[in-house]
């Protein structure tokens, strides 16, 4: 158990939905990442998260959105939702920024499917 | 930008051998992580190991080493004395470091799907 939390665990639904994803970091941690992972794009990082600031937004689409509470928890809000975004979406928390290296604890991941 | 490529999408060893499976990355910059994460058909993602870019030791945990050869940009990982529960997905990840402009994020290769045989 890596201590990162996420629900829910499955999720179904149709196109042209909206869900929310939510995760919960280790304790202490600061910082929480989003991944993506599919079948034709791998794993790919999507936005980061710092102490309720955005650090880092890698390939999210527009539709998709994501915040961090004060509490620390974080949202990934997926839009107007289209059969390719079906995938494994994974948080992942870090304790702090160090200079070299930032070692990444994952969550179980939401594994999502629009029909 | 970082770039990680992972050769083998499959890769089969008998049960008490050794087996190695390859890395090789593409960066500019200095100071860098790479990073082994496990992934079993269950679908979390385990952390295996980690070699800094500077570390001049190759990293090891157990039964798990890091072939870290720097000139030819290579990050294999070796895992001795397999298991059957090491069937499982192996990812290869590199990182940024946290001070740069994506701030750790990690990018990573495609994956081997490592099979064990009794």
């Amino acid at each position: 158990d890596s201590g990162v939390t996420q629900t829910p665990k499955h999720l179904i639904t149709a196109t042209g939905q909206r869900v929310t994803l939510r995760c919960s970091p280790r304790s202490g941690d600061l910082s929480v990442y989003w991944y993506q992972q599919s079948l034709d794009q791998g794993l790919q990082f999507l936005i980061q998260y710092y102490n309720g600031e955005e650090r880092a937004k890698g390939n999210i689409l527009e539709r998709f959105s994501a915040q961090q509470f004060p509490d620390l928890h974080s949202e990934l809000n997926l839009s107007s939702l289209e059969l390719g975004d079906s995938a494994l979406y994974f948080c992942a928390s870090s304790a702090k920024i160090r200079v070299s290296y930032n070692e990444q604890f994952f969550g179980p991941g939401t594994r999502l499917t629009v029909l | 930008a970082q770039k990680i490529t992972q050769t083998q999408p499959g890769m089969f060893v008998q049960e008490k051998e050794a087996v190695t499976l390859d890395c090789t990355y593409d960066t500019s910059d200095q100071s860098y992580g790479l990073f082994w994460y496990k992934q079993p058909s269950s679908g979390e993602m385990i952390f295996l190991i980690y070699q800094g870019s500077y570390d001049e030791q190759n990293a090891t945990e157990g039964r798990y080493s890091l072939n870290f050869q720097k000139a030819r940009k290579s990050a294999n990982l070796v895992i001795s004395a397999s298991q059957l529960g090491d069937s499982a997905m192996y990812f290869c990840a590199m990182s940024d470091p946290a001070g740069g402009t994506s701030y750790g994020k990690l990018t990573f290769g495609q994956g081997t799907i490592l099979t064990v045989h009794p």
